[in-house]
């Protein structure tokens, strides 16, 4: 079975700081995807990611930013946490020209 | 600009009844995916069922189906026999040419006891 794991289920954090999430994946994905998650708007992409090294942008990708360094790893990066940005944060995972996404358990963020 | 609608926000039903989510989409293209994903409360999202635009036979997973109607960009779902387990928000994405999904706003489906 896939795993993907995310560092943290829940997250508080204040407006201003720098905040990290992680995503892990274990079954050698080649792309790797981060989504925020609001009452709906469904599932908005924030970045993806093709390969080590490689970003795109997706739907909504201001006051985000993104690393990828190892192919199982995935990182999303707040530069300045806004309350705005008080989401739920789901990675994904899937193949090259892969049909379905697997998903991380996800991180509630929540900025004061 | 590629859109997926879904037009129930919430619904409930008894337990061992059918229940059918909706779902519509816009898109100029021919060939493409659609799925049905489910997110148990403070679970992990899983794919429930996806169909591929070039096959006119309804995919089908136990007690989950769905009628996708092309020409009317229509991809619901049926659930059959439903459990409590079935309790969830489900979303309808569509998959691009560029292997990205646009997702559904979700429809909140509560299975009653």
């Amino acid at each position: 079975d896939v795993k993907v794991t995310q560092s943290s289920r829940y997250l508080v954090k204040r407006t201003g700081e720098k905040v990290f999430l992680e995503c892990v994946q274990d079954m050698d994905h080649e792309n790797m995807f981060w989504y925020r998650q609001d009452p709906g708007l469904g599932l908005r992409l924030i970045y993806f990611s093709y390969d080590v090294k490689m970003k795109e942008k997706g739907d909504i990708p201001e006051g985000y930013s993104v690393s990828r360094e190892k192919k199982e790893r995935f990182s999303l990066i707040l530069e300045s946490a806004s309350t705005n940005q008080t989401s739920m944060y789901l990675c994904a995972t899937t193949l090259p020209r892969g049909e379905t996404q697997y998903f991380g358990p996800g991180t509630r963020l929540t900025v004061l | 600009a590629q859109t997926v609608t879904q037009s129930q926000p919430e619904m409930s039903v008894q337990e061992a009844e059918t229940v059918t989510l909706s779902c519509t989409y816009d898109t100029s293209e021919n060939n493409y995916y659609l799925f049905w994903y489910k997110q148990p409360p403070s679970r992990q999202m899983i794919l429930v069922i996806r169909q591929e635009a070039y096959k006119q036979q309804n995919a089908t997973e136990n007690r989950f189906s769905v009628n996708f109607q092309k020409a009317a960009k229509s991809f619901s779902l049926k659930i059959s026999d439903s459990q409590l387990g079935d309790t969830a928000m489900y979303f309808c994405a569509f998959r691009d040419s560029n292997y990205q999904l646009i997702w559904g706003a979700g429809t909140k489906l509560i299975i009653k006891p």
